[in-house]
């Protein structure tokens, strides 16, 4: 069965650090671009950031609000994808998910899209 | 950032309606739009993808259409499984934004 399952979520300090996992099975990581999108309690899902495959160069993208604090990182010898987050602030509380980036081409042009999705680790982030 | 912005951000609507959920981008995305579909408690699942392409195994009653800056997700005849929160997101600039979802209740 293909799946990604997160694991290391948690309660933490403003300010503290946190690393969560996301370990892929039934597929292998080593060609994929990854990506994290969070949900906040209640609220809609934000995109965190992504980091493409090796072959691809394995540079990473962030958005605003977690650019400088998060770091995307990945180990293809392990099937494991991780996401490093410092300097954390209570507005960083959500479910995270991690997902794969899909790519189809439809008339010569690549579209993405996320595809496989874990079921998410809560992180709170409160004193 | 590209802003993404989905109305109405809730609907009731009866077993069997059609519905439409309408997505507006803050620039042109050609056909760089993907719908979700989640459920309470559950991750998202992809629906449809370059704004019409319907993925893998979704049933036929949802389409998607549109392209530039203005998107509608149509589902022909709402099933009882369809109550969910639908959520569209563009990958026309890698830095993906979602809009704030819809949330379809039953009437």
């Amino acid at each position: 069965e293909v799946q990604l399952v997160e694991s290391g979520g948690g309660l933490v300090k403003p300010g503290g650090s946190l690393r969560i996992s996301c370990a892929a099975s039934g597929f292998t990581l080593i060609n994929a671009w990854m990506s994290w999108v969070r949900q906040a309690p209640g609220k809609g899902l934000e995109w965190v950031g992504h980091i493409k495959s090796k072959t691809d160069g394995g540079t990473t993208d962030y958005a605003a609000p977690v650019k400088g604090r998060f770091t995307i990182s990945r180990d293809d010898s392990k099937n494991t994808l991780y996401l490093q987050m410092n300097s954390l602030k209570t507005e960083d509380t959500a479910v995270y998910y991690c997902t794969t980036v899909w790519t189809e081409i439809v008339v010569v042009v690549a579209y993405d899209a996320f595809d496989i999705w874990g079921q998410g680790t809560m992180v709170t982030v409160s004193s | 950032d590209i802003q993404m912005t989905q109305s109405p951000s809730s609907l009731s609507a009866s077993v069997g309606d059609r519905v439409t959920i309408s997505c507006r981008a803050s620039q042109s995305i050609s056909t760089f739009l993907n719908w979700y579909q989640q459920k309470p408690g559950k991750a998202p699942k992809l629906l449809i993808y370059a704004a019409s392409s319907l993925q893998s195994g979704v049933p036929s009653r949802f389409s998607g259409s549109g392209s530039g800056t203005d998107f509608t997700l149509t589902i022909s005849s709402l099933q009882p499984e369809d109550f969910a929160t639908y959520f569209c997101q563009q990958s026309y600039s890698n830095l993906y934004t979602f809009g704030q979802g819809t949330k379809l209740e039953i009437k």
